[in-house]
C-alpha cells in the first residue's frame, strides 16, 4: 500500500532563517506531488505541484519554493523566512489526472515563525 | 466569488444521529469533481467521497453519502449515525476540468459529536 512521509511535525523558527521540509511517498511511482498552506481556521491554498522530477508548478508567488530530486521525494524550502509564512503545510500525493484524481495527505508540519 | 462556500462554521450533533454539512459550489465548466476530507485535531487530510459532475447517483462510502443537487450546485455530505470520533473539520473541494491541477476548497466546517 501506498504511504506518504512528511517531516517535521513541528518547527520553529526565527524570521529570516532558511527553511526545508521534506516528503516522500513509497509504494507507488511516478506520483503526482502537491504542498499545500493551511492557514489557521481556513481552507487550504495549494503552493506548488509536480508531475515529474524536476518539473514544478508554482500557484502562488511568494518566498517559498520547491523541488524534486526524486519520484517520491518533494520539498519545500525557503532561503529568508517571513512572519507571514507560519501555518500548517501539508504534502499530498495522488496518481491520474481526471477531475476524479483524489489527493492523499501527509500528516502536516505545523510552522511557526517568530 | 468564491468557488466553494461552506457556510456552517461549526455543527454539533448527538451520537447516533444522522448530520448534513452543507456545501455549495460555482463553476461554469461542465466537467468537475467534488470532494470532502476529515481534518481531526491531528493535521492529516483523510479523503471521504468523491462525486463527478456526470455521476447520475449520489455516492455513497459507508456511513458517507453525498446529496449531490445540480441544479443548485450542492454537495451536502450527509454522516449518518455519527460516532465520537466524527468530531473534526470537515472540507468540500472541488476540481474542475480545466484547471487539471488546482483542487479549490471551502473554508472547512467544525463537527462536535455530542455523547
Amino acid at each position: 500500500s501506498q504511504t506518504i512521509h512528511q517531516w517535521p511535525a513541528t518547527l520553529v523558527q526565527p524570521v529570516g532563517s532558511p527553511l526545508s521540509l521534506e516528503c516522500t511517498v513509497e509504494g507507488t511511482s511516478n506520483p503526482n506531488l502537491y504542498w499545500y498552506r493551511q492557514a489557521a481556521g481556513r481552507g487550504l491554498q495549494l503552493l506548488f505541484y509536480s508531475v515529474g522530477i524536476g518539473q514544478i508548478s508554482s500557484e502562488v508567488p511568494q518566498n517559498l519554493s520547491a523541488s524534486r530530486p526524486q519520484d517520491r521525494q518533494f520539498i519545500l524550502s525557503s532561503k529568508k523566512l517571513l512572519l507571514s509564512d507560519s501555518g500548517f503545510y501539508l504534502c499530498a500525493w495522488s496518481n491520474g489526472a481526471g477531475d476524479d484524481e483524489k489527493l492523499f495527505f501527509g500528516s502536516g508540519t505545523q510552522l511557526s515563525v517568530l | 466569488a468564491q468557488k466553494i462556500t461552506q457556510t456552517q462554521p461549526g455543527m454539533f450533533v448527538q451520537e447516533k444521529e444522522a448530520v448534513t454539512l452543507d456545501c455549495t459550489y460555482d463553476t461554469s465548466d461542465p466537467s468537475y469533481g467534488l470532494f470532502w476530507y476529515k481534518q481531526p485535531s491531528s493535521g492529516e487530510m483523510i479523503f471521504l467521497i468523491y462525486q463527478g459532475s456526470y455521476d447520475q447517483q449520489n455516492a455513497t462510502e459507508g456511513r458517507y453519502s453525498l446529496n449531490f443537487q445540480k441544479a443548485r450546485k450542492s454537495a451536502n455530505l450527509v454522516i449518518s449515525a455519527s460516532q465520537l470520533g466524527d468530531s473534526a473539520m470537515y472540507f468540500c473541494a472541488m476540481r474542475e476540468a480545466n484547471s487539471a491541477r488546482q483542487l479549490t476548497f471551502g473554508s472547512g466546517t467544525q463537527l462536535t459529536v455530542l455523547p
